[in-house]
Protein backbone atom coordinates (compact mmCIF):
# COMPACT_ATOMS: atom_id res chain seq x y z
CA UNK A 1 0.00 0.00 0.00
CA UNK A 2 1.11 3.62 -1.00
CA UNK A 3 2.08 5.44 1.78
CA UNK A 4 1.50 9.17 1.73
CA UNK A 5 3.72 11.78 4.00
CA UNK A 6 2.14 15.63 4.68
CA UNK A 7 2.68 18.05 6.98
CA UNK A 8 1.02 17.50 10.37
CA UNK A 9 0.17 20.89 10.90
CA UNK A 10 -0.49 24.41 8.90
CA UNK A 11 -1.21 27.92 10.04
CA UNK A 12 -2.88 30.29 8.04
CA UNK A 13 -5.06 33.97 7.71
CA UNK A 14 -8.14 34.62 6.39
CA UNK A 15 -8.24 35.49 2.64
CA UNK A 16 -5.15 33.86 1.93
CA UNK A 17 -4.46 30.88 -0.51
CA UNK A 18 -3.16 27.74 1.31
CA UNK A 19 -0.86 25.15 -0.46
CA UNK A 20 -0.92 21.73 1.13
CA UNK A 21 2.03 19.34 -0.31
CA UNK A 22 1.90 15.51 0.04
CA UNK A 23 4.39 12.94 -1.05
CA UNK A 24 3.93 9.79 -2.15
CA UNK A 25 7.29 7.66 -3.68
CA UNK A 26 5.50 4.31 -4.13
CA UNK A 27 2.38 5.52 -6.59
CA UNK A 28 1.70 2.85 -8.53
CA UNK A 29 0.82 3.79 -12.36
CA UNK A 30 -2.89 2.94 -12.06
CA UNK A 31 -3.36 4.71 -8.39
CA UNK A 32 -5.01 8.06 -8.30
CA UNK A 33 -4.25 10.91 -5.79
CA UNK A 34 -7.22 11.75 -3.74
CA UNK A 35 -8.23 14.54 -0.90
CA UNK A 36 -10.81 14.61 2.18
CA UNK A 37 -11.60 17.52 4.08
CA UNK A 38 -12.44 16.36 8.16
CA UNK A 39 -14.24 18.85 10.67
CA UNK A 40 -14.18 17.19 14.20
CA UNK A 41 -17.12 14.85 14.78
CA UNK A 42 -17.85 14.60 11.28
CA UNK A 43 -17.07 11.90 8.66
CA UNK A 44 -14.11 13.06 6.05
CA UNK A 45 -15.71 14.90 2.69
CA UNK A 46 -14.54 14.16 -0.95
CA UNK A 47 -12.72 17.82 -2.22
CA UNK A 48 -11.09 16.23 -5.12
CA UNK A 49 -9.13 13.96 -7.04
CA UNK A 50 -6.51 13.60 -9.87
CA UNK A 51 -4.34 11.76 -11.94
CA UNK A 52 -1.78 14.04 -13.59
CA UNK A 53 -0.93 17.26 -14.29
CA UNK A 54 -3.97 19.82 -12.82
CA UNK A 55 -7.47 19.33 -11.40
CA UNK A 56 -9.64 22.15 -10.54
CA UNK A 57 -12.92 21.93 -8.76
CA UNK A 58 -15.33 24.49 -7.43
CA UNK A 59 -13.53 24.42 -3.74
CA UNK A 60 -10.13 23.90 -4.73
CA UNK A 61 -7.28 22.90 -7.23
CA UNK A 62 -4.73 20.03 -7.31
CA UNK A 63 -0.91 19.89 -8.91
CA UNK A 64 0.50 16.80 -9.99
CA UNK A 65 4.15 16.83 -11.44
CA UNK A 66 5.14 14.59 -14.14
CA UNK A 67 6.93 11.97 -11.84
CA UNK A 68 3.39 11.74 -9.34
CA UNK A 69 5.48 11.49 -6.50
CA UNK A 70 4.04 14.07 -4.76
CA UNK A 71 1.36 16.56 -5.32
CA UNK A 72 -0.26 20.02 -4.01
CA UNK A 73 -3.90 20.52 -2.47
CA UNK A 74 -4.36 24.73 -3.29
CA UNK A 75 -7.11 26.16 -1.54
CA UNK A 76 -7.67 29.66 -2.48
CA UNK A 77 -8.67 32.50 -0.63
CA UNK A 78 -9.26 30.73 2.72
CA UNK A 79 -11.78 31.32 5.60
CA UNK A 80 -12.17 30.47 9.04
CA UNK A 81 -14.63 27.12 8.10
CA UNK A 82 -11.44 25.96 6.13
CA UNK A 83 -10.12 25.00 9.31
CA UNK A 84 -10.19 21.12 9.40
CA UNK A 85 -7.89 17.82 8.93
CA UNK A 86 -6.85 17.59 5.43
CA UNK A 87 -6.19 13.85 4.09
CA UNK A 88 -4.31 13.08 1.20
CA UNK A 89 -4.62 9.43 0.17
CA UNK A 90 -2.93 7.30 -2.78
CA UNK A 91 -6.26 5.60 -4.38
CA UNK A 92 -5.45 2.43 -5.68
CA UNK A 93 -8.89 1.33 -5.17
CA UNK A 94 -11.64 1.28 -2.70
CA UNK A 95 -9.64 -1.83 -0.87
CA UNK A 96 -6.56 0.09 -0.48
CA UNK A 97 -7.17 3.37 0.73
CA UNK A 98 -5.40 4.29 3.41
CA UNK A 99 -5.78 7.37 5.24
CA UNK A 100 -2.43 9.11 6.76
CA UNK A 101 -2.85 11.01 10.11
CA UNK A 102 -3.83 14.07 7.91
CA UNK A 103 -2.86 18.01 8.05
CA UNK A 104 -4.64 19.98 10.54
CA UNK A 105 -4.74 23.45 8.93
CA UNK A 106 -5.78 26.54 11.48
CA UNK A 107 -7.33 29.31 9.79
CA UNK A 108 -7.34 32.19 11.60
CA UNK A 109 -8.84 35.82 11.53
CA UNK B 1 -32.00 12.12 0.04
CA UNK B 2 -30.75 11.11 4.03
CA UNK B 3 -27.51 10.13 2.50
CA UNK B 4 -25.46 7.89 4.68
CA UNK B 5 -27.11 7.51 8.11
CA UNK B 6 -25.30 5.38 11.58
CA UNK B 7 -26.99 4.53 14.86
CA UNK B 8 -26.55 4.65 17.21
CA UNK B 9 -24.81 8.48 17.97
CA UNK B 10 -22.95 7.20 21.07
CA UNK B 11 -22.49 3.61 22.78
CA UNK B 12 -21.34 2.98 26.26
CA UNK B 13 -20.33 -0.80 26.52
CA UNK B 14 -19.04 -3.50 28.87
CA UNK B 15 -16.01 -5.99 28.33
CA UNK B 16 -17.42 -8.80 26.65
CA UNK B 17 -20.75 -7.51 25.58
CA UNK B 18 -21.77 -7.33 21.71
CA UNK B 19 -23.96 -4.53 20.12
CA UNK B 20 -24.17 -4.14 15.78
CA UNK B 21 -23.60 -0.55 15.21
CA UNK B 22 -25.93 -0.22 11.64
CA UNK B 23 -25.29 1.87 8.53
CA UNK B 24 -28.00 2.77 5.88
CA UNK B 25 -27.80 4.29 2.45
CA UNK B 26 -30.35 5.69 0.54
CA UNK B 27 -27.98 6.59 -2.85
CA UNK B 28 -27.90 3.05 -3.86
CA UNK B 29 -24.35 2.81 -3.94
CA UNK B 30 -22.82 -0.58 -4.33
CA UNK B 31 -20.02 -0.50 -2.72
CA UNK B 32 -19.70 0.25 1.47
CA UNK B 33 -17.59 0.10 4.03
CA UNK B 34 -16.85 0.52 7.81
CA UNK B 35 -13.80 2.94 9.26
CA UNK B 36 -12.96 2.98 12.80
CA UNK B 37 -11.07 6.55 13.61
CA UNK B 38 -8.75 6.02 17.00
CA UNK B 39 -7.67 9.72 18.64
CA UNK B 40 -5.08 11.64 16.35
CA UNK B 41 -5.06 8.99 14.55
CA UNK B 42 -6.59 8.85 10.11
CA UNK B 43 -9.24 6.19 9.45
CA UNK B 44 -8.59 2.54 9.41
CA UNK B 45 -10.58 0.12 6.99
CA UNK B 46 -12.25 -2.44 8.64
CA UNK B 47 -14.50 -4.31 6.67
CA UNK B 48 -16.06 -3.45 2.90
CA UNK B 49 -18.56 -4.54 0.63
CA UNK B 50 -19.13 -4.47 -3.10
CA UNK B 51 -22.57 -5.48 -3.50
CA UNK B 52 -25.47 -7.30 -1.27
CA UNK B 53 -23.93 -11.50 -0.23
CA UNK B 54 -20.17 -9.82 -0.88
CA UNK B 55 -18.04 -8.55 1.53
CA UNK B 56 -14.27 -8.38 2.51
CA UNK B 57 -11.69 -7.71 4.83
CA UNK B 58 -9.94 -4.28 5.07
CA UNK B 59 -6.64 -3.52 7.18
CA UNK B 60 -8.14 -4.69 10.96
CA UNK B 61 -11.06 -6.75 10.53
CA UNK B 62 -10.18 -8.65 13.84
CA UNK B 63 -13.22 -8.47 16.59
CA UNK B 64 -15.45 -7.14 13.67
CA UNK B 65 -18.40 -9.17 11.56
CA UNK B 66 -19.90 -7.91 8.63
CA UNK B 67 -23.20 -9.44 6.36
CA UNK B 68 -24.63 -7.12 3.25
CA UNK B 69 -28.31 -8.59 2.75
CA UNK B 70 -29.57 -5.63 0.89
CA UNK B 71 -27.49 -2.44 -1.32
CA UNK B 72 -29.26 -0.48 1.51
CA UNK B 73 -27.59 -1.67 4.62
CA UNK B 74 -24.16 -2.88 6.12
CA UNK B 75 -24.38 -3.01 9.91
CA UNK B 76 -20.91 -4.05 11.87
CA UNK B 77 -21.13 -6.26 14.91
CA UNK B 78 -19.06 -6.16 18.04
CA UNK B 79 -18.98 -9.54 19.07
CA UNK B 80 -17.04 -9.27 22.14
CA UNK B 81 -16.16 -5.92 22.77
CA UNK B 82 -12.69 -4.90 24.07
CA UNK B 83 -11.28 -1.69 25.55
CA UNK B 84 -9.20 -1.51 22.30
CA UNK B 85 -12.22 -1.14 20.16
CA UNK B 86 -13.05 2.02 21.62
CA UNK B 87 -13.20 4.35 19.07
CA UNK B 88 -15.53 6.04 16.56
CA UNK B 89 -16.58 4.22 13.54
CA UNK B 90 -17.68 5.37 10.26
CA UNK B 91 -19.37 3.98 7.19
CA UNK B 92 -19.08 5.60 3.92
CA UNK B 93 -20.65 4.41 0.67
CA UNK B 94 -19.84 4.63 -3.19
CA UNK B 95 -20.97 3.98 -6.50
CA UNK B 96 -18.42 1.40 -8.57
CA UNK B 97 -18.43 3.09 -11.15
CA UNK B 98 -18.34 7.26 -11.70
CA UNK B 99 -15.87 9.89 -12.89
CA UNK B 100 -14.40 9.53 -9.04
CA UNK B 101 -13.90 7.16 -5.96
CA UNK B 102 -15.96 9.81 -4.04
CA UNK B 103 -16.67 7.61 -0.97
CA UNK B 104 -19.57 9.33 1.26
CA UNK B 105 -19.58 9.30 4.51
CA UNK B 106 -21.54 8.91 7.82
CA UNK B 107 -21.79 11.46 10.77
CA UNK B 108 -20.15 7.92 13.09
CA UNK B 109 -21.09 6.25 15.91
CA UNK B 110 -18.65 6.90 19.33
CA UNK B 111 -18.25 4.00 21.03
CA UNK B 112 -16.45 3.52 24.58
CA UNK B 113 -15.82 0.10 25.93
CA UNK B 114 -15.07 0.20 29.76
Amino acid sequence: LAKTTQPISMDSYEGQEVNITCSHNNIATNDYITWYQQFPSQGPRFIIQGYKTKVTNEVASLFIPADRKSSTLSLPRVSLSDTAVYYCLVDGGFQKLVFGTGTRLLVSP
Amino acid sequence: NAGVTQTPKFQVLKTGQSMTLQCAQDMNHEYMSWYRQDPGMGLRLIHYSVGAGITDQGEVPNGYNVSRSTTEDFPLRLLSAAPSQTSVYFCASSPLAGDYNEQFFGPGTRLTVL
